[in-house]
């Protein structure tokens, strides 16, 4: 019964480290769905999972973020060589294959030194 | 392409004033439309949606949005604000009959004064 979980919360890294972000969707729920909240660019979507399929990639803003799912469950959503201009809260959400609401997660908060 | 504008990034209002937050979408379409509310370091917590159904839609927390085409807005109202209702509120579009990618606006902060 528990919803979508996050992880980690917060984190904190430095400028052209790696980072990986962790969604655990409500069981059962086929979609998955990533987002960034920035003060500049609002709240835009990254990317979008059916399974573990990614059907829409077209959020992911540079080569250095990719994603992936596993299981048909947890998601990880990986920035190589972190930037500034990655610091945003990354949100997840997940909802069952065809339905239109979307249960989000509380996010991870990102800042990058 | 899919678009929402919020008028007014920041809205004041009395405790037990009426709460109106404007929403206008474009759509190429029919939508579907969304409320989303955000209290701080939270994650996003659906108030309403429309999803071609009636087009007054009852949310939780005494909110509720009309979905006028003609206009294209789908503007959010609660006849008496609380203190509670302080936080930010998102509307957002997706496509009908297909995954539901959703397209936020800017968001608008509403804050409640005694």
């Amino acid at each position: 019964g528990a919803g979508v979980s996050q992880s980690p919360s917060n984190k904190v890294t430095e400028k052209g480290k790696d980072v990986e972000l962790r969604c655990d969707p409500i069981s059962g729920h086929t979609a998955l769905y990533w987002y960034r909240q920035s003060l500049g660019q609002g709240l835009e979507f990254l990317i979008y999972f059916q399974g573990n399929s990614a059907p829409d990639k077209s959020g992911l803003p540079s080569d250095r973020f990719s994603a992936e799912r596993t299981g048909g469950s947890v998601s990880t959503l990986t920035i190589q060589r972190t930037q500034q201009e990655d610091s945003a809260v990354y949100l997840c959400a997940s909802s069952l294959l065809g339905q239109e609401t979307q249960y989000f997660g509380p996010g991870t908060r990102l800042l990058v030194l | 392409a899919q678009s929402v504008t919020q008028l007014g990034s920041h809205v004041s209002v009395s405790e037990g004033a009426l709460v109106l937050l404007r929403c206008n979408y474009s759509s190429s379409v029919p939508p579907y439309l969304f409320w989303y509310v955000q209290y701080p370091n939270q994650g996003l917590q659906l108030l309403l949606k429309y999803t071609s159904a009636a087009t007054l839609v009852k949310g939780i927390n005494g909110f509720e949005a009309e979905f006028k085409k003609s206009e294209t807005s789908f503007h959010l109202t609660k006849p008496s604000a609380h203190m509670s209702d302080a936080a930010e509120y998102f509307c957002a579009v997706s496509e009908s009959g297909g995954y539901n990618k959703l397209i936020f606006g800017a968001g608008t902060r509403l804050a409640v004064h005694p």
